[in-house]
């Protein structure tokens, strides 16, 4: 079946435009997570939604991030006024399970953000 | 969020069994051992999880523990495929799965 997908797959952006990344769950996950990605590090937890509602999202590393689900399917991570620390690897993963650490997450394959 | 502890590196030959650790020695009763894997240019990829049992599937076996303070990754046959950066991570019974991963350990496969 479909996993995760992310779209677009690579993004340049010049410092201080403002982007937006999408991500396409599992059919039927409720929850859905951000991550960023810098490199050479693991994942760093950014937001989780449960269905629509934002649960968490004490990982957003500043106001010019903005991640939203609103009818607790497609979700889009946007980021105002791009600085060139914003440059990473921005993965989003979906889970069946509301919660539960008996349940896997399925993770896209990410968008590379890079601001110039 | 409870720590995880992995050796940064390690090496294996193709077509022999590799042992990946993990120490967790401040894990909760009711924490969940997982592990994931990301290929070079790639999202991670569930692999494996367990609780207390050692736990088979169609990608490793994971060995746990009995004091549940570490526990081992099994690859019976490394492949080049499996060439990977794996992380070990724990996750919560009882709250929803935000996931601490920290900087794995970067499995190299000679052939």
């Amino acid at each position: 079946g479909a996993g995760v997908s992310q779209s677009p797959r690579y993004k340049v952006a010049k410092r201080g435009q403002d982007v937006a990344l999408r991500c396409d769950p599992i059919s039927g996950h409720v929850s859905l997570f951000w991550y960023q990605q810098a490199l050479g590090q693991g994942p760093e937890f950014l937001t989780y939604f449960q269905n629509e509602a934002q649960l968490d999202k004490s990982g957003l590393p500043s106001d010019r991030f903005f991640a939203e689900r609103p009818e607790g399917s497609v979700s889009t991570l946007k980021i105002q006024r791009t600085q060139q620390e914003d440059s990473a690897v921005y993965l989003c993963a979906s889970s069946l399970a509301r919660t539960g650490g008996g349940y896997e997450q399925y993770f896209g394959p990410g968008t590379r953000l890079t601001v110039t | 969020d409870a720590k995880t502890t992995q050796p940064n590196s390690m090496e294996s030959n193709e077509e022999e069994p590799v042992h990946l650790p993990c120490n967790h020695s401040t894990i909760s009763g009711t924490d969940y051992i997982h592990w994931y894997r990301q290929l070079p240019s790639q999202g991670p990829e569930y692999v494996i999880h367990g609780l207390t049992s050692n736990v088979n599937n169609r990608m490793a076996s994971l060995a746990i523990a009995e004091d549940r303070k570490s526990s081992t990754l099994i690859l019976h046959r490394a492949t080049l495929r499996d060439a990977a950066v794996y992380y070990c991570i724990l996750l919560e019974s009882g709250g929803y799965q935000k996931v601490t991963f920290g900087t794995g350990t970067k499995l190299q496969v000679i052939p």
